[in-house]
């Protein structure tokens, strides 16, 4: 299957600083890729959908200057969160579709503690 | 996109073929059934989809009734590493389709 990675794989930060998390599509072109948040115990929630060469597209209730998605090239979206509080510690995960179905294959996550 | 319903948890003998039903009254006719993964702190695993036929993989099966109202993830020979969360996901499609997750069936394979 198609590979998509993410760095880092955690991250710990302190209040009020900025964290920026990369997807990475290794070996296939992207031109959309999302971008999910799983709480503990949870399922995942879709935050957004990155487009390469446009704005991303929120969901409802996920503030975009919050979290700044920017899709730089084919194989690259980043996902900055923003002064960052306690509560937007969490699991972030992105996902690229590619194949005739446009399957969608996920990253291995980035986990996100905010002090 | 229709929605899934699935049981919360199920467990399986290891070595034992495990069957995941979840049923999507709802699909409408263009829509496609999609099962992932999610092995505990990762991300998710594609697994197998399918429109109306029924489909294998090296991974699963994947039976979808008739009516396509339900569908079964069957694992042949569970092990340990099969334990996991496992979600049905229906979905139209096209690159901007979104996968919406429920809460899926925690599948817990034992010896």
């Amino acid at each position: 299957g198609a590979v998509v990675s993410q760095h880092p794989s955690w991250v710990i930060c302190k209040s009020g600083t900025s964290v920026k998390i990369e997807c990475r599509s290794l070996d296939f072109q992207a031109t959309t890729m999302f971008w999910y948040r799983q709480f503990p115990k949870q399922s995942l929630m879709l935050m957004a959908t990155s487009n390469e060469g446009s704005k991303a597209t929120y969901e409802q209730g996920v503030e975009k200057d919050k979290f700044l998605i920017n899709h730089a090239s084919l194989t690259l979206s980043t996902l900055t969160v923003t002064s960052a509080h306690p509560e937007d510690s969490s699991f972030y995960i992105c996902s690229a579709p590619t194949g005739g179905m446009e399957t969608q294959y996920f990253g291995p996550g980035t986990r996100l503690l905010v002090l | 996109d229709a929605k899934t319903t699935q049981p919360p948890s199920m467990d399986c003998a290891e070595g034992r073929a495990a069957n995941l039903p979840c049923n999507h009254s709802t699909i409408s006719g263009n829509e496609y059934v999609y099962w992932y993964r999610q092995i505990h702190s990762q991300g998710p695993q594609y697994i197998i989809h399918g429109l109306k036929n029924n489909e294998t993989n090296e991974m699963a099966s994947l039976i979808i009734t008739e009516d396509r109202k339900s569908s079964t993830l069957i694992l042949p020979h569970a092990t340990l590493r099969d334990t996991a969360v496992y979600y049905c996901i229906v979905r139209g499609t096209g690159t901007a389709s979104k996968l919406t997750f429920g809460t899926g069936t925690r599948l817990q394979v034992t010896l």
